[in-house]
């Protein structure tokens, strides 16, 4: 089946600095690529949907400045997290289909952000 | 606006039946997923439903009725490993799946 591979699997950072997570599809091309966030024992919001060689669309409330997202190949989606503060600290997961709408989305590993 | 609801928490005893329900209202629908995750990881797919009606799965079996806005996720013979977070996700009018609140599964002997 189709791999996304999501790196790293965990990163701690000082409050203030930036963190990069980068997101691949191993064994199939992805023109849209999704990045969720989840805190402790809920469920997995939508941030933004990275769309290859064209802007992100981000859903309401999630700010576009503090979470960049870039999606520059076919098989490639970062989510750098700027200015990182405590609050951000979360597990950041992307995910992608190989296929229609009617495809399972597969999803990465997931990264476990801790800011301190 | 979008909306999809599960129960939070439930528990049950191995071996037994448990069903999982999922309501949901969207801008649209192409198709409804059930995923299971265990704490700490990423989710794994279990199944998709589209048209109305039954899927099975071996143990798994996930029912829909667009209809009802309404679809179920059934784990048969439980196990001590299926303690884990269902998450029902519906796809909308574009490609987003739109995740529910997700329900905790814990199993016990």
């Amino acid at each position: 089946g189709a791999v996304v591979s999501q790196h790293p699997s965990w990163v701690i950072c000082k409050s203030g600095t930036s963190v990069k997570i980068e997101c691949r599809s191993l064994d199939f091309q992805a023109t849209t690529m999704f990045w969720y966030r989840q805190f402790p024992k809920q469920s997995l919001m939508l941030m933004a949907t990275s769309n290859e060689g064209s802007k992100a669309t981000y859903e309401q409330g999630v700010e576009k400045d503090k979470f960049l997202i870039n999606h520059a190949s076919l098989t490639l989606s970062t989510l750098t997290v700027t200015s990182a503060h405590p609050e951000d600290s979360s597990f950041y997961i992307c995910s992608a289909r190989d296929g229609g709408r009617e495809t399972e989305a597969f999803f990465g590993q997931g990264t476990r952000l801790t800011v301190v | 606006g979008q909306n999809i609801d599960q129960p939070t928490e439930m528990t049950a005893t191995e071996g037994a039946i448990v069903q999982i329900n999922c309501t949901y209202q969207t801008s649209g629908f192409n198709g409804l997923f059930w995923y299971q995750q265990h704490a700490g990881e990423a989710p794994t797919f279990l199944s998709y439903n589209v048209l109305d009606g039954l899927e099975e799965k071996g143990r798994f079996s996930s029912f829909l009725s667009r209809s009802k806005g309404y679809s179920y996720l059934l784990l048969k013979e439980l196990q001590m490993k299926d303690s884990a977070s269902y998450l029902c996700a519906v796809g909308d009018n574009t490609d987003k799946l739109i995740f529910g609140t997700g329900t905790r599964l814990q199993v016990f002997p």
